[in-house]
């Protein structure tokens, strides 16, 4: 079965400062997909980046980007220039291809200071 | 709008009564989900439904039921054979399965036993 580790359950950063939050998992398969979601404290789960298994390009959206390791099964996200809205839980999650089950992994706290 | 509703938003129940929680989509996805989120777990699947009047258990169905007798909407009953069910509840849904469609989010009800 697949798992989904992110061992920081807190983490901080100054504004406009860079910050990398971690995410490992594990399987066996070949082919998945990867997603990083942002939760508020409004509880609203966003989508903020997701990355095919496939590709080997990193996935960019913005301040946000993946480093994405395959044969290290490592998916860490990046935030450049980080804004006092980016304070959130975030929760890395995986997906294979013949199912429509995300499994999440336990999710790491960004504080973010001005 | 189109989007996902969650209500209400919060949920008070007594012990040994089974409660439904309601999600209504008006994104003409075929996919929904229901997900359980306790602190320091992420979330776990609960159920999922990939076309009207079938569905399947996630990882912890036991003392939850679902329906889904319409397209838009995917209510979710916590029975009273539930043991924990104090917990916030998130539904989703996604367009199809697989591939890299993003499963969306409702607000989520949180919904408290005692």
């Amino acid at each position: 079965a697949q798992t989904v580790t992110q061992s920081q359950p807190e983490m901080s950063v100054q504004e406009a400062e860079t910050v990398t939050l971690s995410c490992t998992y594990d399987t066996s398969e070949s082919d998945y997909y990867l997603f990083w979601y942002k939760q508020p404290p409004s509880r609203q789960m966003i989508l903020v980046i997701r990355q095919e298994a496939y590709k080997q390009q990193n996935a960019t959206e913005n301040r946000f980007s993946v480093n994405f390791q395959k044969a290290a099964k490592s998916f860490s996200l990046k935030i450049s220039d980080s804004q006092l809205g980016d304070a959130a839980m975030y929760f890395c999650a995986y997906r294979s291809p013949n199912t429509d089950k995300l499994i999440f992994g336990t999710g790491t706290r960004l504080q973010v200071f001005p | 709008d189109g989007g996902i509703t969650q209500s209400p938003k919060y949920l008070f129940r007594k012990e040994g009564q089974n409660v439904t929680l309601s999600c209504e989509q008006n994104l003409n996805h075929d996919a929904m989900y229901w997900y359980r989120q306790d602190p320091g777990q992420g979330l776990r699947l609960i159920y999922y439904s990939q076309i009207v009047n079938d569905f399947q258990k996630g990882d912890i169905a036991e003392g939850y039921s679902v329906s889904r007798e319409k397209k838009e909407s995917f209510p979710l009953t916590v029975t009273s054979a539930q043991k924990n069910p104090t917990a916030f509840y998130l539904c989703a849904s996604s367009r199809r399965q697989g591939g890299t469609y993003e499963q969306y989010f409702g607000p989520g009800t949180r919904l408290t036993v005692t």
